[in-house]
């Protein structure tokens, strides 16, 4: 079965970076992409960015390019998601969630991870 | 991209049928037949639960459904039973900022 297994909980002081891993099985990564999602305490999920397992292709959501980097490692079937430059409005669950291979709006999220809290604190 | 409009909470009765609705733009709703609805239960991640604006995905069941017109999708449960009880997040991609937006969040409650 489809698993998506993420790093765990993290603090960071403002101004830090943060990386966050999730570990694919049950399905041939290269054939789907992976997008990132948060969700602050309270608030509803907000996407961060896709990245395609095959060929690293990325695309960033424009609030967090320049910050966010995507990357893949397909000989250990392992997304990572880097944020740089934290502040205290990066506190917010991460998530992984598989996605369509190419980038496009029929790009679902069919499968998450389990989440990973990352907390921003002086 | 704004965060697309959904009622903070919507109510019924065991075996009721509620309606949630997610109002957006034509740059994201309006403009593609891409709509997906999450179901999420507190402390746990998203689920998909209808793609496309009326798909559902194997295992889901067909009690969900899904439906769209003009800049505003809707998101049926029909025979509503306790374990629906969760929060639900419409999301469509926008153009304007080239990435996907998701709702605001409905609450449903069992009552």
């Amino acid at each position: 079965q489809v698993q998506l297994v993420q790093s765990g909980a993290e603090v960071k002081k403002p101004g830090a970076s943060v990386n966050v891993s999730c570990k694919a099985s049950g399905y041939t990564f290269i054939s789907h992409g992976m997008s990132w999602v948060r969700q602050a305490p309270g608030q509803g999920p907000e996407w961060m960015g896709w990245i395609s397992a095959y060929k690293g292709k990325t695309t960033y959501a424009p609030k967090l390019r320049g910050r966010l980097t995507l990357t893949t490692d397909t000989s250990t079937t392992t997304a990572y998601m880097e944020l740089r430059s934290l502040t205290s409005d990066d506190t917010a669950v991460y998530y992984c969630a598989r996605g369509t291979i190419t980038f496009g709006p029929g790009t679902i999220f069919d499968y998450w991870g389990q989440g990973t809290l990352v907390t921003v604190s002086s | 991209q704004s965060a697309l409009t959904q009622p903070a909470s919507v109510s019924g009765s065991p075996g009721q049928s509620i309606t949630i609705s997610c109002t957006g733009t034509s740059s994201d709703i309006g403009g593609y037949n891409y709509v997906s609805w999450y179901q999420q239960h507190p402390g746990n991640a998203p689920k998909l639960m209808i793609y496309d604006v009326s798909n559902r995905p194997s295992g889901v069941s067909n009690r969900f459904s899904g439906s769209k017109s003009g800049n505003t999708a809707s998101l049926t449960i029909s025979g509503l039973q306790a374990e629906d009880e969760a929060d639900y997040y419409c999301s469509s991609y926008g153009s304007s900022s080239s990435s996907f937006v998701f709702g605001t969040g409905t609450k449903v409650t069992v009552l």
